[in-house]
């Protein structure tokens, strides 16, 4: 089985601090994926990694930063903490080449900003 | 551009009851539609999905879906409702030759069982 990991499931950060979101995978997957989950919204893309230093923006990359210099992790970064950015984040991976495989995700990063 | 519509962010069955999930799609190439389940605290689990062939999915848990192209549906059922399927369910679409395999969701449903 895919196993992604998240490195912290509860966060607790303060306004304009710098944050890092980690997330490792042990599959060997080309693709990795930052989304945010807001209630009533579900489910929104950040940024997407198709390769060791690849990336794209996703829908709501503004505040946002990303990193990928292996290819088992695949780190999200918040330049500057807003209160706004409270919200839980979901890593996920899939392997690269087939549209039809399914995204496996972490148990996602319950993040408060004071 | 694709999209994903359920209909009812909330839906209560009794326990033993059918449970219908109702999910459209919006694609203009062929689909690939996905449902996922999610637990409180927990991330997104793969129900099951359509790629192409037969029409009818199963999946884990009891639970099947239809991809009904004429109308553009990609609906969750379970016969039998059970206590542990209480969670919240979100159905995905993406498509070959899509932007980077990039996954687009719905806003989810959340379902309650009542005893």
């Amino acid at each position: 089985d895919v196993k992604v990991t998240q490195s912290s499931r509860y966060l607790v950060k303060r306004t304009g601090e710098k944050v890092f979101l980690e997330c490792v995978q042990d599959m060997d997957h080309e693709n990795m994926f930052w989304y945010r989950q807001d209630p009533g919204l579900g489910l929104r893309l950040i940024y997407f990694s198709y390769d060791v230093k690849m990336k794209e923006k996703g829908d709501i990359p503004e505040g946002y930063s990303v990193s990928r210099e292996k290819k088992e992790r695949f780190s999200l970064i918040l330049e500057s903490a807003s209160t706004n950015q409270t919200s839980m984040y979901l890593c996920a991976t899939t392997r690269g080449g087939a549209y039809n495989q399914p995204q496996h995700f972490g148990d996602g990063t319950r993040l408060s900003i004071l | 551009a694709q999209s994903v519509t359920q209909l009812g962010s909330h839906v209560s069955v009794s326990e033993g009851a059918l449970v219908l999930l109702r999910c459209n799609y919006s694609s203009s190439v062929p689909p690939y539609l996905f449902w996922y389940v999610q637990y409180p605290n927990q991330g997104l689990q793969l129900l099951l999905k359509y790629t192409t062939g037969a029409t009818l999915v199963k999946g884990i848990n009891g639970f099947e879906a239809e991809f009904k192209k004429s109308e553009t549906s990609f609906h969750l059922t379970k016969p039998s409702a059970h206590m542990s399927d209480a969670a919240e369910y979100f159905c995905a679409v993406t498509f070959s030759g899509g932007s980077n395999y990039k996954l687009t969701f719905g806003k989810g449903t959340l379902l309650t069982v009542n005893p």
